[in-house]
């Protein structure tokens, strides 16, 4: 079974600066899709950003990119120019890409402050 | 605002109580999920319905019993709850249910089982 790792509880930056919050993540399988979800203190989860496996070239979204290293597994976020808007708790998710699983794999998440 | 619309925002129930938790989508998507968001646990999924079909069940307690009138509305109904199934329940809709897909969530239920 996959298992998706984040090993910082929490986390802070100074507004403006950049953070990077880090995901690696446990499978077999070959070719899978990568998420980073927020949830702010609405509590509504939202997609900030995925990449596909299959694709070298690491995604981007604005001020949110990622370091994607499949051979080590690992799948950190980066934000730059830190808005406190951007204070939320962020999960990184695998889903795998066997046809008929539906199944998100989420981390325990990390807890991004911002401070102004 | 995602489109997806949770009711109640806030339930406190005994463990003898029934209820039920409401979720609406807007977005003219197929496939509904239940979340459990448990205190320092991961997000659990526990139910999948595509096309009003169930199409996941992930081990969970039949004190918890889904329901998928149509592709717009799912229910989570409860009933002799335990203190341990004090959570946020989070709903999510996607378009059909693929892999790549974008889910969208509702702002929860916060459930308190007393």
């Amino acid at each position: 079974a996959q298992t998706v790792t984040q090993s910082q509880p929490e986390m802070s930056v100074q507004e403006a600066e950049t953070v990077t919050l880090s995901c690696t993540y446990d499978t077999s399988e070959s070719d899978y899709y990568l998420f980073w979800y927020k949830q702010p203190p609405s509590r509504q989860m939202i997609l900030v950003i995925r990449q596909e496996a299959y694709k070298q070239q690491n995604a981007t979204e604005n001020r949110f990119s990622v370091n994607f290293q499949k051979a080590a597994k690992s799948f950190s976020l980066k934000i730059s120019d830190s808005q406190l808007g951007d204070a939320a708790m962020y999960f990184c998710a695998y889903r795998s890409i066997i046809q008929g699983a539906q199944k998100l794999v989420f981390g325990q998440g990390t807890r991004l402050t911002i401070n102004p | 605002e995602t489109g997806v619309t949770q009711t109640p925002r806030h339930l406190v129930m005994g463990m003898t109580n029934k209820k039920s938790l409401k979720c609406e989508q807007h977005l003219g998507h197929n496939a509904m999920y239940w979340y459990k968001q448990s205190a320092k646990k991961p997000l659990e999924l526990m139910f999948v319905y595509n096309f009003k079909e169930q199409t996941e069940n992930n081990s969970v307690p039949s004190r918890f019993s889904p329901e998928c009138p149509n592709s717009s509305h799912l229910f989570l109904h409860l009933h002799t709850l335990q203190p341990e199934d004090s959570a946020l329940y989070l709903c999510a809709s996607s378009q059909d249910g693929t892999v790549n897909e974008k889910l969208f969530f509702g702002s929860g239920t916060q459930l308190s089982v007393l």
